[in-house]
């Protein structure tokens, strides 16, 4: 069935330093989403990418769809200590089940 | 605030005991997912419905059911309880099958 895969599963920065987490899909995807789950919370959702190649912005967060549409990336720049949360993507074949990535626990530095 | 609204918040039950877990959907969504989530893993998909009726189901044993009504409103039920059930239980609605879903606060369930 289909995975996905999010790298890495932890990540500790220095306040202002960059952040990025990682997501493989083992089959293509129709669209991909990301969300944030911050301690003790629910996920929020972030953010849906669809077209290949597709960059999305948000303030300090870059997404990205790979070309094939089976990978994609969320970058944050200059980290915040508000930015501190599990950044999970999850991934959609056509109509079925949205699939989830473990998720990349970020922590900061202040 | 995304109008998906969980009831309880936190319970505590006996294994081999049910439970009976709530979902109001925001308002024009017609479709319901509940996920659950243990500690430190991603949500995984139990089931979802579609205007009453279950549209796709993840791997899952029976005993874990659901129910969709007119008003989109939903529950999740959990027959003969088990420790590992224990879990942060997530509804989530959307608009349709393939819409962006949004997650209530979620329900905590421990089994004992």
């Amino acid at each position: 069935g289909q995975q996905v895969m999010q790298i890495p599963q932890y990540q500790h920065v220095q306040e202002g330093e960059d952040f990025t987490t990682y997501c493989n899909s083992s089959t293509t995807l129709s669209n991909i989403q990301w969300y944030k789950q911050r301690p003790g919370g629910h996920p929020v959702f972030l953010i849906q990418l669809v077209k290949s190649g597709e960059v999305k912005k948000q303030k300090r967060l870059t997404f990205q769809f790979g070309e094939a549409k089976k990978n994609s990336s969320l970058h944050i720049t200059a980290t915040q200590t508000t930015d501190v949360g599990t950044y999970f993507c999850a991934g959609r074949q056509g109509a079925q089940k949205l699939v989830f990535g473990q998720g990349t626990r970020l922590t900061i530095n202040p | 605030e995304t109008g998906v609204t969980q009831s309880p918040t936190h319970l505590i039950k006996t294994r081999g005991q049910q439970v009976t877990l709530r979902c109001s959907s925001q308002s024009g969504h017609n479709t319901v997912s509940w996920y659950q989530q243990a500690l430190g893993q991603g949500p995984q998909f139990i089931f979802q419905y579609y205007r009453e009726e279950e549209n796709g189901r993840g791997n899952f044993p029976p005993r874990f059911s659901g129910l969709q009504f007119p008003n989109y409103s939903s529950e999740l039920n959990v027959n003969a309880l088990e420790l590992d059930d224990s879990a942060l239980y997530l509804c989530a609605s959307s608009t349709g099958v393939t819409g962006t879903i949004y997650f209530g606060e979620g329900s905590w369930l421990t089994v004992v």
